[in-house]
């Protein structure tokens, strides 16, 4: 099966930069995605590893290493409405299908 | 607005009841997928549906069952229902069926009394 791994909780003040990690194990691996969900809300994507490397998308990058089962994601010049939980999903093809398995969150924390 | 809609938005039901939970995708998204959340169990795969046709299965229980239709919008059933079973459901789209980019419909929140 699959198994993903991240902190429960991180907590940063506003204008900092915050790193999210990731650690996955997986068959069929076929990348990995980020989403955020606002208390109540629904998740929302941010972005997508399927190659090594960093993937940028304005204040918020991912970066993956498929050789450690790593990835994470790096908020910059952080705002209280990042306050949020950040999951980290893996794209996965066992079974011919593709199921996008979620790690159970990390909620953000975001002070003034 | 991801563009996917959910209704019920909310539902109370009594445990042994039956409950259908109904998706319409984004426009031109051909994959439906079914997830569960609970407090203590996060975001659980339950489905994937691909233009009418199941692609993908998840934990999903034999009590629930779900189907896209040919207008691609889906249905999730849920039967003999148990406490357990309150959560938020989500359902979510995307355009084909590779999943690297998935759309959530704000979910339906069940309670089981």
């Amino acid at each position: 099966g699959q198994s993903l791994e991240q902190p429960s909780e991180v907590t940063a003040v506003e204008g900092a930069i915050v790193q999210i990690n990731c650690t996955y194990q997986t068959s069929g691996f076929y990348g990995l995605s980020w989403y955020q969900q606002h208390d109540g809300g629904a998740p929302t994507f941010l972005s997508y590893n399927g190659l090594d490397g960093l993937e940028e998308t304005g204040r918020f990058s991912s970066f993956l290493s498929r050789s450690d089962s790593y990835g994470y994601l790096l908020l910059q010049e952080l705002q209280m409405k990042d306050s949020a939980s950040y999951f980290c999903a893996v794209r996965d093809r066992t079974g011919g299908g593709n199921k996008l398995t979620f790690g159970t969150g990390t909620q953000l924390k975001v002070e003034l | 607005d991801s563009g996917v809609t959910q209704t019920p938005k909310h539902l109370i039901t009594a445990t042994g009841q039956r409950v259908t939970l109904r998706c319409s995708p984004r426009s031109g998204d051909l994959s439906v997928y079914w997830y569960q959340q609970s407090l203590d169990q996060g975001l659980q795969f339950l489905i994937q549906y691909y233009n009418g046709e199941e692609r993908a299965k998840g934990n999903i229980l034999e009590r629930f069952s779900a189907q896209q239709f040919p207008d691609l919008h889906s249905e999730l059933n849920l039967s003999s229902l148990e406490l357990g079973d309150s959560a938020l459901y989500f359902c979510a789209s995307s355009e084909g069926d590779s999943g690297n980019t998935i759309y959530f419909g704000e979910g339906s929140w069940l309670t089981v009394v």
